[in-house]
């Protein structure tokens, strides 16, 4: 059975950082391609990062280019996403979850992990 | 980017009633389309793969429909259970994107 398991959330304030890591079992993890999407207090879901199977290629909303970094840890089976310059517009709930080939549907999440940015 | 507009937001619909959601793409994504059900404290769970194929454990009267811009998720005879916010994805092009939801509420 594919785990996922998100961990790193918790309370940081404006134009802090947060590391988030989510570690893989069930699967051989260097086989597929993995996402971060996120849903916001209220709303909808909103796809944030994702990352190849080698890690050689990244992709981001516009939204977080440039304070976000997505990287895997292939031998330890874990991804992360490197969160900088938060504001209160990332916080949400954050689940990882494994494409079941580049470009298809997300086939397993994450129980997700909370992440907070208030004063 | 492709926006996915589903209607309705909200439904509120009786046991065993039949609900159709709908999702419109801004642009052609061929069949590029899946959809999701959502509780509250749960993560999302994937129903429909490519517009309409079944996914393995997801209950027969779940069923999609579609292809180009127009999507209908479909599901039949509802039941306590399926209360729920439904989502479609698409995976055409980056990137991704999810229509903003559908909440079905049991009355």
């Amino acid at each position: 059975e594919v785990q996922l398991l998100e961990s790193g959330g918790g309370l940081v304030q404006p134009g802090g950082s947060l590391r988030l890591s989510c570690a893989a079992s069930g699967l051989t993890f260097s086989n597929f391609a993995m996402s971060w999407v996120r849903q916001a207090p209220g709303k909808g879901l909103d796809w944030v990062s994702a990352i190849s199977v080698s890690g050689g290629s990244t992709y981001y909303a516009d939204s977080v280019k440039g304070r976000f970094t997505i990287s895997r840890d292939n031998s330890k089976n874990t991804l992360y996403l490197e969160m900088n310059s938060l504001g209160a517009e990332d916080t949400a709930v954050y689940y990882c979850a494994k494409d079941a080939a580049y470009g298809s549907y997300f086939d397993n999440w994450g129980q997700g992990a909370l992440v907070t940015v208030s004063s | 980017e492709i926006v996915l507009t589903q209607s309705p937001d909200f439904q509120s619909v009786t046991p065993k009633e039949k609900v159709t959601i709908t999702c419109r793409s801004s642009q052609s994504i061929g069949s590029s389309l899946h959809w999701y059900q959502h509780k509250p404290d749960q993560s999302p769970k994937l129903l429909i793969k490519y517009a309409s194929l079944s996914i393995s454990g997801v209950p027969s009267r779940f069923s999609g429909s579609g292809s180009g811009t127009d999507f209908t998720l479909t599901i039949n005879s509802l039941e306590a259970e399926d209360a729920a916010t439904y989502y479609c994805h698409q995976s055409s092009s980056l990137p991704w994107t999810f229509g903003q939801g559908t909440k079905v509420e049991i009355k």
